[in-house]
């Protein structure tokens, strides 16, 4: 089974500490995705990585940047927390788009900022 | 551009009762359709999915049927447990795309099953 692992589950930050998300899948696919989960919102994509080194910005990208140095992982920085960040943060990977392969997301993990 | 439109619920049901769960969609192309399942406190994971016209797919008692006459992919199942509780989230995939990013996510629709 394709596995995609998120490093926290749970995290609490300070209010504009620098925070990174990491996330590491097993199945050498080349596209990552990370989105936010906020209640009444559904899933908004941040931002996605096709190729390493490969970035686009999503629908939120404010306040976030990432990065891909390898094919397997793709962190999510948020380069000074606000508690407007409070969320659900779900990672995702996929291999080439050809619209019969769905994606696999990792557990989540739920940021607190105070 | 690609949209999803489902139920927003909440859906709270009694144990064993029927499930259906409505979802349509719009794309400019040929999409495959998804239904994912997020259970309390986790992330997403796959529940059925149809690649094209007329498919069903189906995974622990859930069905979904792609119609393409009528856009929709609603999802059903015949007798639901108090652990189907969770939210459900429609999704196409729009396989024009040459890359990247090709999934559009309905609202989900949480559901509540009292024993």
């Amino acid at each position: 089974d394709v596995k995609v692992t998120q490093s926290s589950r749970y995290l609490v930050k300070r209010t504009g500490e620098k925070v990174f998300l990491e996330c590491v899948q097993d199945m050498d696919h080349e596209n990552m995705f990370w989105y936010r989960q906020d209640p009444g919102l559904g899933l908004r994509l941040i931002y996605f990585s096709y190729d390493v080194k490969m970035k686009e910005k999503g629908d939120i990208p404010e306040g976030y940047s990432v990065s891909r140095e390898k094919k397997e992982r793709f962190s999510l920085i948020l380069e000074s927390a606000s508690t407007n960040q409070t969320s659900m943060y779900l990672c995702a990977s996929s291999p080439p788009p050809g619209g019969n392969y769905g994606y696999t997301f990792g557990s989540g993990t739920r940021l607190t900022v105070v | 551009g690609d949209s999803v439109t489902q139920m927003e619920g909440p859906v709270t049901l009694s144990e064993e009762a029927f499930l259906t769960i409505n979802c349509t969609y719009t794309a400019t192309g040929y999409p495959s359709l998804f239904w994912y399942v997020q259970y309390p406190g986790e992330g997403l994971q796959l529940l059925l999915k149809a690649t094209k016209a007329d498919d069903k797919g189906s995974n622990k008692g859930f069905e979904a049927t792609y119609r393409k006459e009528t856009t929709s992919f609603h999802l059903e199942k015949g007798s639901v447990q108090v652990s189907d509780s969770a939210v459900y989230f429609c999704a196409l995939s729009d396989r024009a795309r040459d890359y990247g990013q090709n999934f559009v996510f309905g609202p989900g629709t949480r559901l509540s099953v009292l024993p």
